[in-house]
């Protein structure tokens, strides 16, 4: 079965860092295929695509977050990490990380779904 | 950036009723898209992916379908527990987008 958790800070200040751990298990990210991705909402909003860690440490980012966004395995095996600088009340929501698994589409691109996500961590940012 | 529009923003139905939810796309786009299913207070849950697939576990009464630019979501005998928001959401290059959501109240 897989999961995952987010932990971080709840709460932050303009201009601060926000740093998240996605902690799971059930996969392994060294398996071909697989991914973590890094998702946000806001109150009332659609999720926001923020970051991808495929499994073959490939990185992709939102342009128009990439200037501010790092995506890193963690210390363990089974964490993945993201990072976003400079925060600003924009950028309160919940945020979430989810498990990705590869398939072809019908034009035969590599493509991506998100299948099992975890419950989300609150980040407000207001000084 | 490829954007998406669904359509009703929000709708009420009936028990037993069938329920259609139309996402469109600025562009053609390929069969790399999915819907979700939000609960209040819940992550989204995948329901379809590459357009049409049902995800393990989703109920048969679930289906996507849809090519180009015009991707449907139906939901055949709406049931209570299908209230909720649902999301489409496309994949293009290694970036993602989603629609910006439809309420369905029963």
């Amino acid at each position: 079965q897989i999961t995952l958790r987010e932990s971080g800070p709840t709460q932050l200040k303009p201009t601060q860092t926000l740093t998240l751990t996605c902690t799971f298990s059930g996969f392994s990210l060294t398996t071909g295929g697989v991914g973590v991705v890094w998702l946000r909402q806001s109150p009332g909003k659609a999720p926001e695509w923020l970051a991808h860690l495929y499994w073959n440490e490939d990185e992709r980012y939102s342009p128009s977050l990439e200037s501010r966004l790092t995506v890193t395995t963690g210390t363990s095996k089974n964490q993945v990490v993201l990072t976003l600088t400079n925060v600003d009340p924009v950028d309160t929501a919940t945020y979430y990380c989810a498990h990705s698994f590869d398939y072809y589409d019908n034009r035969g691109y590599l493509s991506s779904a998100f299948d099992v996500w975890g419950q989300g961590t609150v980040v407000t940012v207001s000084s | 950036a490829i954007q998406l529009t669904q359509s009703p923003s929000s709708l009420s139905a009936s028990v037993g009723d069938r329920v259609t939810i139309t996402c469109r796309a600025s562009q053609g786009i390929s069969s790399a898209f999915a819907w979700f299913q939000q609960k209040p207070g819940k992550p989204p849950q995948l329901l379809i992916y590459d357009a049409s697939t049902l995800e393990s576990g989703v109920p048969s009464r679930f289906s996507g379908s849809g090519t180009g630019t015009d991707f449907t979501l139906t939901i055949d005998s709406l049931q209570p527990e299908d209230l909720a928001t649902y999301y489409c959401q496309h994949f293009d290059t290694y970036l993602s987008s989603f629609g910006q959501g439809t309420r369905v109240d029963i």
